[in-house]
């Protein structure tokens, strides 16, 4: 079981869009449609933001969405505003009640 | 509105067994719904399953630590615990207890607001 693969920063100006990958293998997240996505603003716990690759629990913005293809499944957020600036992890289920995640990904919003 | 919170030593050891609790508050640990995980985010690092239980006592581990810990449940508490054995510099970390809502979901809806064990003499 290896950790999924995500960039350590991307960035982006207010009002634009960015993508956040996570590649895995073909026994997590290729395997399954079942990613999710968290964000982690400094000093506090993870929240969920994307489930099941594209899915919104209430409350989270239209402007967060996920999508898959193949190993790498991304996490899109556009219309960036500053309270997006924060850390972002990819997890996936990696079948036999087990789960792996991904390095982070440090946002900044300039 | 459900909320967990973690509990234990702060400071542990190395070589020494690390003990943690999560007390669930605004409902039941032992619902038949919901499972529940814990896991940790290493200093700069990322986020780390360490494994999850259902009330009933069954536990499914991080096959990289599984030699090593040990989830279990208090259903007269409301919580569940971990122990994490032989510790050292490496397993500090905040470790987080969390649930997965369904045993269909698969992912975790809730967190606590994370503990931080570190492990020094």
């Amino acid at each position: 079981q290896s950790a999924l693969t995500q960039p350590p920063s991307v960035s982006g100006s207010p009002g634009q869009s960015v993508t956040i990958s996570c590649t895995g293998t073909s026994s997590d997240v290729g395997g399954y449609n079942r990613v999710s996505w968290y964000q982690q603003p400094p000093g506090t716990a993870p929240k969920l933001m994307i489930y099941e690759v594209g899915n919104r629990p209430s409350g989270v913005p239209d402007r967060f969405s996920g999508s898959k293809s193949g190993n790498t499944a991304s996490l899109t957020i556009s219309g960036l505003q500053a309270e997006d600036d924060a850390d972002y992890y990819c997890s996936s289920y990696a079948g036999s009640n087990t789960w792996v995640f991904g390095g982070g990904t440090k946002l900044t919003v300039l | 509105q459900l909320q967990l919170q973690e509990s234990g030593p702060g400071l542990v050891k190395p070589s020494d067994t690390l003990s943690l609790a999560c007390t669930v508050y605004g409902g039941s640990i032992s619902s038949s719904d919901n499972y529940w995980a814990w896991l940790r985010q290493s200093p700069g690092k990322g986020l780390e399953w360490i494994g999850t239980t259902y009330y009933t006592g069954t536990t499914y581990y991080n096959p990289s630590l599984k030699s090593r810990v040990t989830i279990s449940v208090d259903t007269s508490k409301n919580q569940f615990s971990l122990r994490l054995s032989s510790v050292t510099a490496a397993d500090t970390a905040v470790y987080y207890c969390a649930r997965k809502a369904r045993a269909y979901d698969y992912q975790h809806d809730q967190w606590g607001q994370g503990t931080l064990v570190t492990v020094s003499s």
